[in-house]
Order: structure tokens, then C-alpha cells, then sequence
């Protein structure tokens, strides 16, 4: 069974920074991309980041380009958002995901971290 | 960058009626399309993929339909889990998003 776990969020003051972390199991973790979504308050979802399997390529949104940085380990079957210059817009639950082979398309999701940007 | 709209914003229908959801490309997408359900609380669903594949363990009162600029996502006879927030994604490097759908219990 594809289970994925954040952990990681929590209140952090305006200009701060955070390290979510997703921890995979159930299948073969660097055979996948892996990508960020979120969703702020009252809004959609909104995609965030995504890593190659080989951790080799990554892509971001341009709201968060330059802020956060994804990365990932496979020998311990994680991926990380590091999230620094944290902003009241970046409020939000933040959701690991794992995608069909080859496609976009996102079969798997965690229950998602909540990220509170506040002083 | 390729603009996904969906309508209507809200559906307010009674179990048993049948849900027509409808997500619009601002440019031809041929069939690289998905939906997804996302309930309060719970993480998004995958329901259809490419237009019109439904993901494993979906039911089959869930069907979605269309290509190029225009798709459909039907649910034939609303159970009251189905009551939620629909998205429509593009298969895309950015996975883009619509703005999402409510349906809700009339």
C-alpha cells in the first residue's frame, strides 16, 4: 500500500523558514517524481515543486522560485521542501504527492502539513 | 501558460441527480486532462485521467469525456460521499489547476 507522511509544518514567523519533510513507502521511491501541492485558505490547489526520481532535475512555481528548494534522499525513501523567506501568502496546507509513471497526473497524496506564516 | 476554467463554481443537487461538472482550456490540450475530489479535511483524489480513464478504484457512476478545449466530468446518481470540491488538472510540467468546482447537498 502507497502510504506518504508529512511532517514538518507548524507557525513560523514572516521571513522564516521551514523544512517539510514526506516520508514514502509501498513503492519504488526513486523510480518517481515527486512534487508539492498546496492549498491556502479558502483557495484552490496549487502545485509548488516537483524532483526527479534521480533527484537530478527539479522545477518550482514561480510564486516560491528562488524561496524554497526541493530535494530528496532515496536511501531513505523522503523528500524535503526547504522553505526559506517564508510570506503570509505561503500559508498553507502543504501536500506530498506521488504521480503515474510518466505522466503528470498525481495517484497518490499524504494528508498534508499545515504551514501557518504569522508573527 | 495554458488557463484552466472550470464551471460552475457551485452545484446544489440531491443525491440520486445526476452532476455535470465542466472544465474549459484557454488552448487545445488534446486529451491530457484529469480530475481530481477533494473533501474537507481528506487528500485530493485522482478520479480520471487522460480525459477519461478512470483511476483505480473509482466508481463507474464517475465518468469524464471531452478533448481539445472542452471536458465533462459526469457523476450519473450523486451518493452523498460524492459531495465535495472537484478540480480539473492539465497534464502539464506545471501542473496547472482549475479553480475548482463545489458541489454541494441541495
Amino acid at each position: 500500500e502507497v502510504q506518504l507522511l508529512e511532517s514538518g509544518g507548524g507557525l513560523v514567523q514572516p521571513g522564516g523558514s521551514l523544512r517539510l519533510s514526506c516520508s514514502a513507502s509501498g513503492f519504488t521511491f526513486a523510480s518517481y517524481d515527486m512534487r508539492w501541492v498546496r492549498q491556502a485558505p479558502g483557495k484552490g490547489l496549487e502545485w509548488v515543486s516537483t524532483v526527479s526520481g534521480r533527484g537530478d532535475k527539479t522545477a518550482y512555481a514561480d510564486s516560491v522560485k528562488g524561496r524554497f528548494t526541493i530535494s530528496r534522499d532515496n536511501s531513505k525513501n523522503t523528500v524535503y521542501l526547504q522553505m526559506n523567506t517564508l510570506r503570509a501568502d505561503d500559508a498553507a496546507i502543504y501536500y506530498c504527492t506521488k504521480g503515474i509513471a510518466g505522466t503528470y497526473y498525481l495517484d497518490y497524496w499524504g494528508q498534508g502539513t499545515l504551514v501557518t506564516v504569522s508573527s | 501558460e495554458i488557463v484552466l476554467t472550470q464551471s460552475p463554481a457551485t452545484l446544489s443537487l440531491s443525491p440520486g441527480e445526476r452532476a455535470t461538472l465542466s472544465c474549459r482550456a484557454s488552448q487545445s490540450v488534446s486529451s491530457y486532462l484529469a480530475w481530481y475530489q477533494h473533501k474537507p479535511g481528506q487528500a485530493p483524489r485522482l478520479l480520471i485521467y487522460d480525459a477519461s480513464n478512470r483511476a483505480t478504484g473509482i466508481p463507474a457512476r464517475f465518468s469524464g469525456s471531452g478533448s481539445g478545449t472542452d471536458f465533462t466530468l459526469t457523476i450519473s446518481s450523486l451518493e452523498p460521499e460524492d459531495f465535495a470540491v472537484y478540480y480539473c488538472q492539465l497534464r502539464s510540467n506545471s501542473i496547472t489547476f482549475g479553480q475548482g468546482t463545489r458541489l454541494e447537498i441541495k
